[in-house]
């Protein structure tokens, strides 16, 4: 079964910090999936990164970057120069890839709160 | 080009109550999954509809159950309310059961008293 462990539950920083969310995961699969997704106070999930099980190299995508080790089973999510707008709920998810392609049902974190003060 | 549509907003019901969510998936889209999230939690899968048809299934009960249209819209029915299933239901639409990219929905927040 897959799981995924998001160990902070909250994180407060102040504005212009660096900051990183840790992420676990367990799986069976050798072809998966993992995402981060953030939640603001409004609800919707919104998608902001992708990463596939064969591919291990870590990328930076403007204030965002992140860093997979399979090795280690984690993804762990990095915010450069955090801003007030960053505040939100931060959820790690990992998607296998089922016989035949289909069906990529997310399995979620419980969600890591970020608050970034001014 | 609209996004995914949820409706209602907030929902209030009493226990051994019925409810139906609905959901518009985003323009050019026709695969619907409902996930549910409990306060502090992380959304949990329920099902996925694609063409009609109920195609994938998380570990809810019977209770909950679902439709898509022809038009791919999509509802969720939950019967026999319990005070558990508050929680915010989200809906996710994407385009067939290949492509990783799923959007979701603002939410509908369902209260059981």
């Amino acid at each position: 079964a897959q799981k995924v462990t998001q160990a902070q539950t909250e994180i407060s920083v102040v504005e212009k910090e660096d900051v990183t969310l840790d992420c676990v995961y367990e799986t069976r699969d050798t072809t998966y999936y993992l995402f981060w997704y953030k939640q603001p106070p409004s609800g919707e999930l919104v998608f902001l990164i992708r990463r596939n099980s064969f591919d291990e190299q870590n990328e930076i995508s403007g204030r965002y970057s992140w860093n997979f080790q399979k090795s280690t089973s984690s993804f762990n999510f990095t915010i450069t120069a955090s801003q007030v707008v960053d505040s939100a709920v931060y959820f790690c998810a990992l998607s296998e890839a089922k016989s035949g392609g289909s069906n990529y049902k997310l399995t979620f974190g419980k969600g890591t709160l970020l608050t970034v003060n001014p | 080009d609209a996004g995914v549509t949820q409706s209602p907003t907030h929902l209030i019901k009493t226990r051994g109550q019925q409810v139906t969510l609905r959901c518009s998936p985003k323009s050019g889209h026709d695969t619907v999954s409902w996930y549910q999230q409990a306060l502090g939690q992380g959304p949990q899968f329920i099902f996925q509809y694609y063409e009609e048809e109920e195609r994938q299934r998380g570990n809810f009960p019977d209770r909950f159950s679902g439709h898509q249209f022809p038009n791919y819209s999509s509802e969720l029915n939950v019967n026999a309310l319990l005070l558990g299933d508050s929680a915010l239901y989200l809906c996710a639409s994407s385009i067939g059961l290949r492509t990783l990219e799923q959007y979701f929905g603002p939410g509908t927040r369902l209260t059981v008293t």
